[in-house]
């Protein structure tokens, strides 16, 4: 059972724009859940990561909005720019543990 | 300071034929886990150590084993690989202060192509 739903699998964006990943989870026992970047050869990289006490996270370009109610958690990135262009991971943590349930990814890509 | 590294870089093998792959952790990190991911599947988590003892453990079968030495490094093993064990398997390592909110860095991977 697939245990964080990620969305859409890949997204096209104009320079400039704003890229939005949605990611659903179902498992209350979450208590992190962070945002990675993966280029191509690379490992993932923690991008910005959120706790469910917070509703939203800012961090330069990059926003988390967190809707624990529908558990629910989104990635806004602003200002796109054609080095955002890469793969980006959500994940639920559980409590207290370093097991990442991860989503299937989204592949951004910005126009120049 | 260097970062999670992983050998080899790349491998092949045959059916049947066992691996075993190697992490460093970034130096002062304690934790070391490791992830498959694949195209279909994405990452999933395989297993986590801490001290030299498996703290957490993904759904995968006992082929997929793991251990930890004394100064964090870290292996892990396969036996009597499938085509399906195809993947690039990720280390990543945390210094394991406050458990999941600690941040988790992952190396560059180890790309399994099983034959």
């Amino acid at each position: 059972q697939q245990q964080v739903k990620q969305s859409p699998q890949s997204l096209i964006v104009q320079k400039g724009g704003i890229s939005i990943i949605n990611c659903a989870y179902e498992n209350t026992a979450f208590d992190y859940f962070p945002w990675y970047q993966q280029f191509p050869g690379k490992g993932p990289a923690l991008l910005i990561a959120i706790r469910p006490d917070v509703s939203e996270k800012k961090e330069g370009r990059f926003t988390i909005s967190f809707n624990k109610s529908a558990k629910q958690f989104s990635l806004h990135i602003m200002d796109s720019q054609p080095g955002d262009s890469a793969t980006y991971f959500c994940a639920g943590a559980y409590a207290g543990t370093y097991k990442y349930i991860f989503g299937t990814g989204t592949r951004l890509k910005v126009l120049a | 300071k260097a970062g999670v590294t992983q050998t080899p870089r790349y491998l092949i093998k045959t059916r049947g034929q066992q691996v075993t792959l190697s992490c460093s952790p970034i130096s002062g990190h304690r934790s070391v886990s490791w992830y498959q991911q694949t195209p279909g599947q994405g990452l999933q988590f395989l297993f986590e150590y801490f001290s030299e003892t498996q703290r957490n453990k993904g759904n995968f079968p006992g082929r997929f084993s793991g251990r930890q030495f004394s100064n964090s490094r870290s292996e892990m093993n396969v036996s009597t690989l499938e085509l399906g064990d195809s993947a690039l398997y990720l280390c990543a390592s945390s210094i394991a202060g406050q458990g999941s909110t600690d941040t988790q860095y992952f190396g560059p991977g180890t790309r399994l192509t099983v034959l």
